[in-house]
């Protein structure tokens, strides 16, 4: 299985964007990039997942390098509720097992 | 609508013991999953069911784990002789559609945090 390098950790203020990193240098044709968050003492909760093309749904947005070989995660206002671990993770098409990672524990500033 | 449920939330118990935790997937789910997750780690895959039946177990990390959906929507995951290696919180997750299909999308419950003593 691919596997995906993210930051520890990274801070940000209250109400600016943030951008959370992950690179996948061994991605495959194939895998989608999914980004997972896990809030205090909850499972994790999907927000985004792309193939080629950037998306966006109402929680965030997702830009995906053109060699595929890295993604950003845009949260385009952070606020306090936004403080989690975020993972960035690759699945194949087909597959069904989130191999995760320890993700980038995001803390939000007031 | 109710996401997915796990009980109990906190379960303590002594090494040796015998324990069950329960998922309630999302209503209309046909695939369930589990998880566990150490502190300070991701969450690790266990098994998967697709149905009744479990399609990959190969993430049970010893014949002490045990895992059964005998009516394709509840599940049980079954410990034996716990230890105190075991100790971790136990996620379940559900999806819509099988693996590769559109809504196949995982959705996890809050977890069970299970301590061996």
């Amino acid at each position: 299985d691919a596997k995906t390098t993210q930051p520890n950790s990274m801070e940000s203020n209250e109400e600016e964007p943030v951008h959370l990193p992950c690179n996948h240098s061994t991605i495959s044709g194939t895998d989608y990039i999914h980004w997972y968050r896990q809030l205090p003492s909850q499972g994790p909760e999907y927000v985004i997942h792309g193939l080629t093309s950037n998306v966006n749904n109402r929680m965030a947005s997702l830009a995906i390098a053109e060699d595929r070989k890295s993604s950003t995660l845009i949260l385009h206002r952070a606020t306090l509720r936004d403080a989690a671990v975020y993972y960035c993770i690759l699945r194949g098409s087909g597959t069904y097992k989130y191999i995760f990672g320890t993700g980038t524990r995001l803390k939000v500033l007031a | 609508g109710a996401g997915v449920s796990q009980t109990p939330s906190n379960k303590v118990t002594e090494k040796g013991k015998y324990v069950e935790l329960r998922c309630d997937p999302i209503s209309g789910h046909t695939a369930l999953y589990w998880y566990r997750q150490s502190l300070g780690q991701g969450p690790e895959f266990l098994i998967y069911f697709q149905g009744t039946g479990a399609a990959d177990d190969s993430g049970l990390p010893n014949d002490r784990f045990f895992a059964v959906r005998p009516e394709g929507s509840v599940s049980t995951l079954k410990i034996q002789r716990t230890e105190r290696g075991d100790s971790a919180v136990y996620l379940c997750a559900s999806s819509l559609k099988p693996p590769g299909d559109r809504g196949d999308t995982q959705y996890f419950g809050p977890g069970t945090r299970l301590t061996v003593l």
